[in-house]
């Protein structure tokens, strides 16, 4: 079964600062990637998800990820944090299988506090 | 651009009472799923559809059920509901024609069962 691990339960950044939140996937197979935000009480909005050829994707709001397949990551990146980038991320995973309706697999979150 | 509709955004309810979610999927997309995710916790897949039918399931206790219409919209039905049902609960939609399983979110509905 495939997994999906976020080592940091919250990160503190300063407005300005760089990120990169981590993921890291369990799955036999390449699996397609995805990475969503969540702000308090809301819904789940797709950043950037990944499914094969290059690497480095690139998402809304400034967000980007590379996929390291030697080192099963998946890594969330963004070069200046907004104060209204303060909210949970989640990695998650799907399996691609034919026919629809997979499911994904979500990492426990990371919870993203800015400073101003 | 249209998103996915979900009703009612928040319910209370009776211990042992019964619940209907309603998931309006994106116009044309023909898979729903449903995830619950408790205080705190990432969303746990519950069950999914894809053109009508019965796709893939999680860990959704018996006394759920759910299906998909012929308009493609999905309702979850809860019954003999428990403390531990209260949750938010999301629907999520994906278009046809892929395997790629990008997934669209509701809002969420806000079950709290008292």
């Amino acid at each position: 079964a495939q997994s999906v691990t976020q080592p940091d339960i919250h990160i503190t950044v300063s407005e300005g600062a760089s990120l990169e939140l981590r993921c890291n996937y369990s799955y036999g197979a390449t699996p397609y990637l995805f990475w969503y935000v969540q702000s308090p009480g809301q819904g789940l909005q797709l950043l950037l998800k990944y499914f094969s050829g290059d690497t480095l994707v690139q998402g809304i709001k400034g967000f980007e990820a590379e996929f390291k397949r030697s080192q099963s990551s998946f890594n969330l990146r963004k070069p200046s944090v907004h104060w209204s980038d303060a909210a949970e991320y989640f990695c998650a995973v799907g399996l691609g299988l034919t026919g629809g309706g997979n499911k994904l697999t979500f990492g426990t979150g990371t919870q993203l506090k800015v400073e101003l | 651009a249209a998103g996915v509709i979900q009703s009612p955004r928040h319910l209370i309810k009776e211990k042992r009472e019964t619940a209907t979610l309603k998931c309006y999927p994106i116009p044309r997309h023909d898979t729903v799923y449903w995830y619950q995710q408790g205080p705190g916790q990432d969303p746990q897949f519950l069950i999914s559809f894809y053109e009508k039918m019965q796709s893939d399931k999680g860990s959704i206790p018996d006394r759920f059920s759910a299906q998909q219409f012929s308009d493609y919209h999905s309702e979850l039905n809860m019954s003999s509901l428990e403390l531990g049902d209260s949750a938010l609960y999301f629907c999520a939609s994906s278009p046809p024609g892929t395997s790629t399983d990008t997934q669209y979110f509701g809002p969420g509905t806000r079950l709290t069962v008292l």
